[in-house]
C-alpha cells in the first residue's frame, strides 16, 4: 500500500521521559512535515523537511528534535516530556511543486 | 504572512438542509486552497482542492479571489458528513501548508 505510516499509534508515557515517533512515506514525496493537533483540535505545523533538510521550524521547544535519515523518513524525538505535550501528532508529506498533503494516521501521545 | 480563518468552531445542521462552512484566507502570492476532513479518530483526508474544481461527496468549494474566500458547500447534508473540517492554504513554490482552526460539523438526524 502506498501511504504515510506512523508508529506507534498510541503512546502513553510519564513526565520527564524521552520518546520517539517514526514516520515513513512511500509516495516518493520530497517534503515531509510534523503537525501537532491539540485537545481543541487546532492543527499546527511544527517542522518541515525537504529532501532531508530542515526548511520550517515553527517556534517549537528545542526538546523536540526531528531527524530525517532519508527523504522517505522523518522521525520526531521528544526529550523531557511534559504534560502539555499530550496531543495527536500527525506526519504528512507533499509532492514537489504542490502543498497537497497526505497524512499519516496520527500518534496519540499521552503524558501522565 | 499566510493566514486561514474559519469563523465557526461549531456548526450544527439538520439532515437534508444545506451546509456552508466558511473559510477566508490571507496570502500575498498565488494561493492553493484545500479542504481536509477528519472523521472521528481518523487521519486527515483531502476532500477538495480548488485547482481541480471537482465535487466530492456532494461538496463543492469555489475560490473567490476578490473576497479571499473558499467556502465549502453542500446542498443536502447527510449524517455521515459529521466530522471536523479544515481549510488549508498553500501556495505555488511555497512548502508551508497553513491550516485554519477547523469547524466541527454535526448533522442532526
Amino acid at each position: 500500500d502506498t501511504a504515510v505510516s506512523q508508529t506507534p499509534k498510541y503512546l502513553v508515557t510519564q513526565m520527564g521521559n524521552d520518546k520517539s515517533i517514526k514516520c515513513e512515506q512511500n509516495l516518493g514525496h520530497d517534503t515531509m512535515y510534523w503537525y501537532k493537533q491539540d485537545s481543541k483540535k487546532f492543527l499546527k505545523i511544527m517542522f518541515s523537511y525537504n529532501n532531508k533538510e530542515l526548511i520550517i521550524n515553527e517556534t517549537v521547544p528545542n526538546r523536540f528534535s526531528p531527524k530525517s535519515p532519508d527523504k522517505a523518513h522523518l522521525n520526531l524525538h521528544i526529550n523531557s516530556l511534559e504534560l502539555g505535550d499530550s496531543a495527536v501528532y500527525f506526519c504528512a508529506s507533499t509532492p514537489t511543486g504542490s502543498t497537497e498533503a497526505f497524512f499519516g494516521q496520527g500518534t496519540r501521545l499521552t503524558v501522565v | 504572512a499566510q493566514r486561514v480563518t474559519q469563523p465557526e468552531k461549531l456548526l450544527s445542521v439538520f439532515k437534508g438542509a444545506p451546509v456552508e462552512l466558511k473559510c477566508n484566507y490571507s496570502y500575498s502570492g498565488s494561493p492553493e486552497l484545500f479542504w481536509y476532513v477528519q472523521y472521528s479518530r481518523q487521519r486527515l483526508q483531502l476532500l477538495l482542492r480548488h485547482i481541480s474544481r471537482e465535487s466530492i461527496k456532494g461538496f463543492t468549494a469555489d475560490l473567490n479571489k476578490g473576497e479571499t474566500s473558499f467556502h465549502l458547500k453542500k446542498p443536502f447534508a447527510q449524517e455521515e458528513d459529521s466530522a471536523m473540517y479544515y481549510c488549508a492554504l498553500g501556495g505555488f513554490g511555497n512548502e508551508k501548508l497553513t491550516f485554519g482552526t477547523g469547524t466541527r460539523l454535526t448533522i442532526i438526524p
